[in-house]
């Protein structure tokens, strides 16, 4: 079965730092790749999502900004991070087609933007 | 454009109760799947049930069923014989057939009284 890590697990940044999580995929191939976002007490907020090696969609106009050099690797990054930023963000993969025909999520990483 | 609404921030069932939680959704496709994510407060989310717009049976997951009202753009998700471990957040979700983009409600918190 598939297996979504993501680093770090926790994060805390200034500022205008920069940053990258990143998110690795086991144990499937060519499948949709998504970042979201929860803010504290909010739905999840989808960011970016991937169909394939370098093909990125947005979904939201911000300072973020996603990549996929590999097959089963996602990397949400950051030239300036903004208060606003801080929250949970999770990766998520879809394999369509058959049983596996349904989002699978990572287990997350808390960005805390002071 | 489709959305999802969940209208119970918060809902109470005490342990060993049924309970019923609520989503609407708003949409001019025939063809699209919904689901229910539960998100315990390790943040991990977790899917619970899905189910295909083009049945009309109800989707069953041992405790967890459904009532699925096309016509109405209903998906309630009812948790019977409630336990401890059942407190979490809940999520309805809609993707529309042949689409790889997910909308989420803002979620349902459920507690689960002893």
């Amino acid at each position: 079965s598939q297996t979504i890590h993501q680093w770090p697990a926790t994060l805390v940044q200034p500022v205008g730092s920069p940053l990258s999580l990143e998110c690795t995929v086991e144990g499937t191939s060519n499948p949709n790749l998504y970042w979201y976002r929860q803010a504290a007490g909010r739905g999840l907020q989808l960011l970016f999502y991937s169909v394939g090696i370098g093909q990125i969609s947005s979904e939201v106009p911000q300072n973020l900004s996603a990549s996929r050099p590999q097959d089963r690797q996602f990397i949400l990054s950051s030239k300036k991070l903004l208060l606003s930023d801080s929250g949970f963000y999770l990766c998520a993969l879809l394999k369509a087609g058959g049983p596996l025909d349904t989002q699978y999520f990572g287990p997350g990483t808390r960005l805390t933007v002071l | 454009a489709q959305t999802v609404t969940q209208s119970q921030p918060e809902m109470s069932v005490q342990e060993a109760e049924t309970v019923t939680l609520s989503c609407t959704y708003d949409t001019s496709e025939s063809d699209y799947y919904l689901f229910w994510y539960k998100q315990p407060p390790s943040r991990q989310m977790i899917l619970v049930i899905r189910q295909e717009a083009y049945k009309q049976q109800n989707a069953t997951e041992n405790r967890f069923s459904v009532n699925f009202q096309k016509a109405a753009k209903s998906f309630s998700l009812k948790i019977s014989d409630s336990q401890l471990g059942d407190a979490a957040m809940y999520f309805c979700a809609y993707r529309t057939s042949g689409t790889y983009k997910y909308i989420f409600g803002t979620g349902t918190r459920l507690k689960v009284l002893a």
